[in-house]
């Protein structure tokens, strides 16, 4: 069954912005630490930032400053807030569940992904 | 910053035989390690989470073993399905959270 749901992605070009989005039609995410996670075309996963249930919020230094992470519970989403994109934030962006505490900071639910692609 | 170093980057076997796939820590990391499979075109899936206990649903076939900076995922017998990239993954010493370069397993 389908748990996180993103959107958003598509193609942009360098400098620009996007707002990705994340809902979870089966749990509330502001009980849980959400983050998203990249995967560049034929690359490794990377980190990028992460939202802890009290509001915290932490990222890359490879996105610091130019990207924002943030909640909305009213309607069960978090966000991925791009600016002044660059062509190495072209990648598959993931959201994922991080399970701090019973699985010792584990990515245990992912969703499908969104393609963001940064070109002129 | 930890750097998860996954050894090797591809691994050619048979259906049936056993792998074994490493990851190293640049620093001691506890046992704060989990595996991800990841298919083409899928997200990845959590396998193992805090070392060596297998997530839900996840045959027992799969387990992980560790501890410190040497870490290793060992399935026992390969099912076709198996055949993917495997991914470690740390959350000892963050930010940044971080994840391993991936090592492939190919059918030989």
């Amino acid at each position: 069954e389908v748990q996180l749901v993103e959107s958003g992605g598509g193609l942009v070009q360098p400098g620009g912005s996007l707002r990705l989005s994340c809902s979870a039609p089966r749990f509330t995410v502001s009980t849980n630490y959400m983050s998203w996670v990249r995967q560049a075309p034929g690359e490794g996963l990377e980190w990028v930032s992460i939202i802890y249930s009290g509001g915290s919020t932490y990222y890359a230094d490879s996105v610091k400053g130019r990207f924002t992470i943030s909640r909305d519970n009213s309607k069960n989403t978090v966000y991925l807030q791009m600016n002044s994109l660059r062509a190495e934030d072209t990648a598959v962006y993931y959201c994922a569940r991080t399970n701090w505490n019973a699985l010792r900071g584990a990515f245990d639910i992912w969703g499908q992904g969104t393609m963001v692609t940064v070109s002129s | 910053e930890i750097v998860l170093t996954q050894s090797p980057a591809t691994l050619s076997l048979s259906p049936g035989e056993r792998a074994t796939l490493s990851c190293r820590a640049s620093q001691s990391i506890s046992s704060y390690l989990a595996w991800y499979q990841q298919k083409p075109g899928q997200a990845p899936r959590l396998l193992i989470y805090d070392t060596s206990n297998r997530a839900t649903g996840i045959p027992a076939r799969f387990s992980g073993s560790g501890s410190g900076t040497d870490f290793t995922l060992t399935i026992s017998s390969l099912e076709p399905e198996d055949f993917a990239v495997y991914y470690c993954q740390q959350r000892s010493n963050w930010p940044p959270l971080t994840f391993g370069g991936g090592t492939k397993v190919e059918i030989k």
